[in-house]
């Protein structure tokens, strides 16, 4: 009953090669997110998305793409990895504001770690 | 551009000690703020969210408040135990989308 899970846990590959991580949540929120946490455990915002609007962080390579083939999944693919993409990658869901405005909070996966050799 | 700082970086404490951890962030045009812990090799637990409305929010030993306008936030954590040993990270949403702007994490430890 898991409510945010990612696959795989670990991925282990080398520099150049195109990979994917898949993330679905079973908990019925509208928006996803991925989050990249550095080497020193700091975390940032990669993209959100709900069926409206993807937004994306400027900084992010255009190597990083989303893709939402539902509202329960936003898979991330990345192209030609290269050293620099080793880090752990979350991935995050939240319901939309309330009727207030009021934001919900934002629940997580365990995160999928990728080292580049 | 926001940016949230969490001092202190790393606290050690015996077992039963309330404890405060703080955070702060400098644009005061905040959505909400929200704390999370993270244990090793493991996701983020939400712990607390406080509304931009809001001045605090309490679960259990937990205990959050948040001034906007000085831009702070404070988590107390009463009688600590050694199963609260984690990372607690400190999260500011600044826009309808939702996206988190992180602190870099307070590590704290307590000892039995």
């Amino acid at each position: 009953d898991t409510a945010v899970s990612q696959t795989p846990k670990y991925l282990v590959t080398q520099m150049g090669n195109d990979k994917s991580i898949k993330c679905e949540q079973n908990l019925g929120h509208d928006t996803m997110y991925w989050y990249k946490q550095d080497s020193k455990k700091f975390l940032k915002i990669m993209f959100s998305y709900n069926n409206k609007e993807l937004i994306i962080n400027e900084t992010v390579p255009n190597r990083f793409s989303p893709k939402s083939p539902d509202k329960a999944h936003l898979n991330l693919h990345i192209n030609s990895l290269e050293l620099g993409d080793s880090a752990v990658y979350f991935c995050a869901s939240s319901q939309e504001p309330s009727p207030r405005g009021e934001a919900q909070p934002q629940h997580f996966g365990d995160g999928t770690r990728l080292s580049i050799l | 551009k926001q940016e949230v700082t969490q001092i202190p970086a790393a606290l050690s404490v015996p077992e039963g000690e309330n404890l405060v951890l703080n955070c702060s962030f400098t644009d005061s045009a905040i959505y909400n703020l929200q704390w999370f812990r993270q244990d090793p090799g493991k996701g983020l637990t939400s712990l607390l969210l406080i509304q931009s409305s809001q001045r605090e929010q309490t679960s259990g030993r937990l205990n959050a408040s948040l001034d906007k306008s000085s831009g702070r936030s404070t988590l107390y954590i009463a009688a600590s135990q050694p199963g609260d040993s984690a990372t607690y990270l400190c999260a500011v949403t600044g826009g309808s989308q939702g996206n988190l702007i992180f602190g870099k994490g307070t590590k704290l430890s307590v000892k039995p």
